[in-house]
């Protein structure tokens, strides 16, 4: 069975430019999860999608990111303008669904440098 | 809210030692999950156990159990025979939410050596 897949891998660009990421789930996972991993810490999570809709963007920055899910399958992450405190590991994550006992099953992940 | 705790920064163990690593948890909800998840330096998340609240027993999964002690809120990993391939940043994770969404802690960074 495929992973999650993510792209890209890395990304360097400049505060106030834009950025978006990719992330493609493992086949017939409704739950996905895009988290935010800055350097030395635990992965914190931006945004979980239960199918095409959003059920937890308590910790998106709102002004800044933005994400959608489309037609329940793919995602993408957004970021316009990227500030320096950006820079950090973005983390996809995909599972069968949200009960308590659901491993969540993680993408390699795209490293963000922001400039 | 709830939070996971772990206070070991780094560790380190002889090559066919066993380790643990520390976790406590705080949550009010009486249904949760405990993982633990392993990140080498590549960088991807890798499951390893899982701790349902409601389990009686500690959970193991070839080399890797779980110490679960529901009235300390600790839910330590212990790895047994460690190996060179073990060196990694280990993370401690819980279920919160209605969507049971995971929360990590900080992770501990374990170094196996030879």
């Amino acid at each position: 069975e495929a992973g999650v897949a993510q792209s890209p891998r890395y990304k360097i660009i400049e505060k106030r430019q834009s950025v978006a990421f990719w992330c493609n789930p493992i086949s017939g996972h409704a739950t996905l999860y895009w988290y935010q991993q800055i350097l030395g810490q635990g992965p914190k999570l931006l945004i979980q999608f239960q199918n095409n809709g959003v059920v937890d963007d308590s910790q998106l920055p709102k002004d800044r990111f933005s994400a959608e899910r489309l037609k329940g399958v793919d995602s993408t992450l957004k970021i316009q303008p990227a500030k320096l405190e950006d820079s950090a590991v973005y983390l996809c994550a995909s599972s069968l669904g949200t009960g308590i006992s659901y491993e969540q099953y993680f993408g390699p992940g795209t490293r963000l440098t922001v400039t | 809210a709830q939070k996971i705790t772990q206070t070991q920064p780094g560790m380190f163990v002889q090559e066919k030692e066993a380790v643990t690593l520390d976790c406590t948890y705080d949550t009010s909800d009486q249904s949760y999950g405990l993982f633990w998840y392993k990140q080498p330096s590549s960088g991807e998340m890798i499951f390893l156990i899982y701790q349902g609240s409601y389990d009686e027993q500690n959970a193991t999964e070839g080399r890797y159990s779980l110490n679960f002690q529901k009235a300390r809120k600790s839910a330590n990993l212990v790895i047994s025979a460690s190996q060179l391939g073990d060196s990694a940043m280990y993370f401690c994770a819980m279920t919160a939410g209605g969507y049971n969404k995971l929360i990590f802690g900080a992770g501990t960074r374990l170094a196996v050596h030879p």
